[in-house]
């Protein structure tokens, strides 16, 4: 079945500090991959996605993701993480084959602390 | 661009009423619609998906005449909570994704409901 794993639960960071955020996914072929971010209380805000091409994608504010096919792997990264980027991320996966749903991982909780 | 609104964000009922959800897609056309409940802490749970004419299809384990989905129109996919219980409080998320194989899912903001 198709899965979408972010490891890490929770992930504490100063700010300032450098962020990178994991996810992986499963299946054969590969999907298109994306990044949302979600504040309390909101809905979720794409950040970035990869369909094919350059496997280093630019999102908005100041997030990017490299895609490593060899390791299953779309990690996302920011160099200087500012207070505001706390929130909830999630990395999800769209497959063409499953009937337009998409597959999300169990999200990643940011905490910067200052 | 590809801004989905969903209403009400907030909504308080008595149990055993009737509570609707809106989702609109205000500047595409929505093929596709997905309705998701989100508890506390947790990732997105889907209950359903939506395309415009058809009937929804629902998750396993998701009753259908509970959670009533209709999607009437490219732009507007409603849920409807039907006799609703303190068991069905939550945060219910709608997404949107037009026709392209490439289109992002494009969220509203949520609704929490909490039923008395």
């Amino acid at each position: 079945a198709q899965s979408v794993t972010q490891p890490d639960i929770h992930i504490t960071v100063s700010e300032g500090a450098s962020l990178e955020l994991r996810c992986n996914y499963s299946y054969g072929a590969t999907p298109y991959l994306f990044w949302y971010v979600q504040s309390p209380g909101q809905g979720l805000q794409l950040l970035l996605k990869y369909f094919s091409g350059d496997t280093l994608v630019q999102g908005i504010k100041g997030f990017e993701a490299e895609f490593k096919r060899s390791q299953s792997s779309f990690n996302l990264r920011k160099p200087s993480v500012h207070w505001s980027d706390a929130a909830e991320y999630f990395c999800a996966a769209y497959y063409n084959t499953n009937a337009g749903k998409s597959t999300f991982g169990d999200g990643t909780t940011l905490t910067v602390k200052p | 661009g590809a801004v989905v609104s969903q209403h009400p964000s907030r909504v308080i009922c008595k149990s055993g009423t009737s509570v609707k959800i809106e989702c609109r897609s205000l500047d595409f056309q929505a093929t596709t619609m997905f309705w998701y409940r989100q508890f506390p802490k947790q990732s997105l749970m889907l209950m359903a998906t939506s395309n415009e004419g058809s009937k929804a299809t629902y998750e396993q384990g998701v009753e259908k005449d509970k959670f009533l989905i209709n999607h009437a129109s490219l732009t507007l996919s409603t849920l409807t909570v039907t006799s609703a219980h303190p068991e069905d409080s939550s945060f219910y998320i709608c997404s949107a994704r037009d026709g392209r194989a490439d289109s992002p899912l494009h969220f509203g903001n949520g609704t929490r409901l909490t039923v008395t």
